[in-house]
């Protein structure tokens, strides 16, 4: 069955406010990436993290093995922010990293 | 300078059409991957590699296959293409697979009439 839970699904935001995104694992994950899939389909590595925080400009993401959760916080929306947002959490064993479901985002003005 | 590189980036093929998708990584990884992903839903794996001449069956392999000829090449085969595997396909790489961040290639949308 489906080992993360992404959400939300989609997102709508004007420019200037923020948001959470969220994935729940229904098992113990090692590590988690974030992902945006930009307009023209590819995949920008936001964040890489085995434990704690990690803050890149106006996003911040979060990933506690032990409560089986990770979140990507977005503060001060662009319109460039628009996208998918994919987390992908990798296993304690083998080759898998399971991805969510993916969180459209759109930025309004 | 890009580590993984796809081509073609764009792809349009006929019901039955052969058609090979390529990526490159200058990571000097072992591992690479190639994922499909779909509207709704995340990368579904495909198939991966930890080496040369090494193939392994991921999650969705059906009509798929892939051959890793180098420790950077890692090629997608499909050989009877249908509309089924319309989608946009990623390579990745990584130096381990257990909990070792992934890198992404740009993707290759593939589109089969």
């Amino acid at each position: 069955g489906d080992q993360v839970e992404q959400s939300p699904s989609a997102l709508s935001l004007h420019e200037g406010t923020g948001s959470a995104l969220r994935c729940n694992f229904t098992t113990t994950m090692r590590a988690v990436q974030w992902f945006r899939k930009n307009s023209r389909g590819s995949l920008i590595n936001l964040f890489y993290l085995a434990s704690g925080t990690k803050e890149n400009g106006r996003l911040k993401s979060a990933f506690d093995s032990k409560e089986r959760y990770s979140t990507l916080h977005i503060r001060d929306a662009q319109l460039e922010d628009s996208g998918t947002y994919f987390c992908a959490a990798s296993g304690t064993g083998g080759y898998k990293v399971v991805f969510g479901s993916g969180t459209r985002l759109l930025v309004s003005p | 300078e890009a580590a993984v590189t796809q081509s073609p980036r764009n792809k349009v093929t006929v019901t039955g059409g052969n058609v090979t998708l390529s990526c490159r990584q200058t990571n000097s990884h072992n591992y690479m991957y190639w994922y499909r992903q779909d509207t709704g839903h995340g990368l579904r794996l495909i198939h991966y590699s930890y080496g040369a001449g090494n193939l392994q069956i991921g999650d969705v392999p059906d009509g798929y296959k892939a051959t890793r000829t180098t420790q950077e090449d890692f090629f997608l085969l499909l050989e009877l293409a249908s509309p089924s595997q319309t989608s946009l396909y990623f390579c990745a790489s990584s130096d381990a697979p257990d909990g070792y961040e992934q890198y992404f290639g740009p993707g290759t949308r593939l589109t089969v009439l």
